[in-house]
């Protein structure tokens, strides 16, 4: 049973441009949400995503924008890159059965912007 | 709004010692609060939950953690640390009234020394 997995696993950007990053869940997992976690800082809610539509977002600009499909898989995009943008993204998928069910998390995408 | 705090960066025990990672939290209404552990280069891993019930939940790798209502804290705790232990460590926290989002502290760093 694979778990969460994320790709690519390392990307290189150069300021201004565009990014996707993807997620596919762990089987069964109907939830996805997505963090940035800075280096030496701890993971930042970004945005979760539950039945293709956007369940709640975290203080993050409009430049972040998501999607989920009907696999439940997801995709975060960023546009206008910025250099403070660079960190380690990451998934985590979650059943939306039952209360306060623990997140699952993939290993994360490295982005840097230069 | 819901928030929690990890007061130490770093915490330094010998091997075969006792440990503890500290957090408290701030959150209307009942909280549910989790811990979570990054390895180099990975994603987060879940601990354990507290939810409701007893205050002392066991998780995995032999940690446990001591749920106190009145001081608003959720300390981890293992009776004899292993130099394996050493990793990041996340406290984190989810209320009922926003039911999507978990958030995270900015973590520990947790060093054992053989």
């Amino acid at each position: 049973d694979a778990g969460v997995t994320q790709s690519p696993t390392h990307l290189i950007k150069t300021r201004g441009q565009q990014v996707t990053l993807r997620c596919s869940p762990k089987s069964g997992h109907d939830t996805v949400s997505w963090y940035q976690q800075a280096l030496g800082q701890g993971p930042q809610f970004i945005f979760q995503y539950y039945e293709e539509e956007e369940r709640q977002r975290g203080n993050f600009p409009d430049r972040f924008s998501g999607h989920q499909f009907p696999n439940y898989s997801s995709e975060l995009n960023v546009n206008a890159l910025l250099l403070g943008d660079s960190a380690l993204y990451l998934c985590a998928s979650s059943s939306s059965q039952g209360y306060a069910e623990k997140l699952f998390f993939g290993s994360g995408t490295q982005l840097s912007v230069l | 709004a819901q928030s929690v705090a990890q007061p130490e960066d770093q915490v330094n025990v010998a091997e075969g010692n006792p440990l503890t990672v500290k957090c408290t939290y701030s959150v209307s209404g009942n909280p549910y609060l989790f811990w979570y552990v990054q390895y180099p280069n990975r994603g987060l891993q879940f601990l354990l939950k507290y939810i409701t019930g007893d205050n002392l939940v066991k998780g995995s790798y032999g940690f446990e953690a001591e749920f106190n209502k009145s001081q608003t804290s959720f300390h981890l705790k293992k009776p004899s640390a292993l130099v394996s232990d050493s990793a990041l460590y996340f406290c984190a926290v989810r209320s009922l009234s926003s039911a999507s989002k978990i958030i995270f502290g900015s973590g520990t760093r947790l060093s054992i020394r053989p």
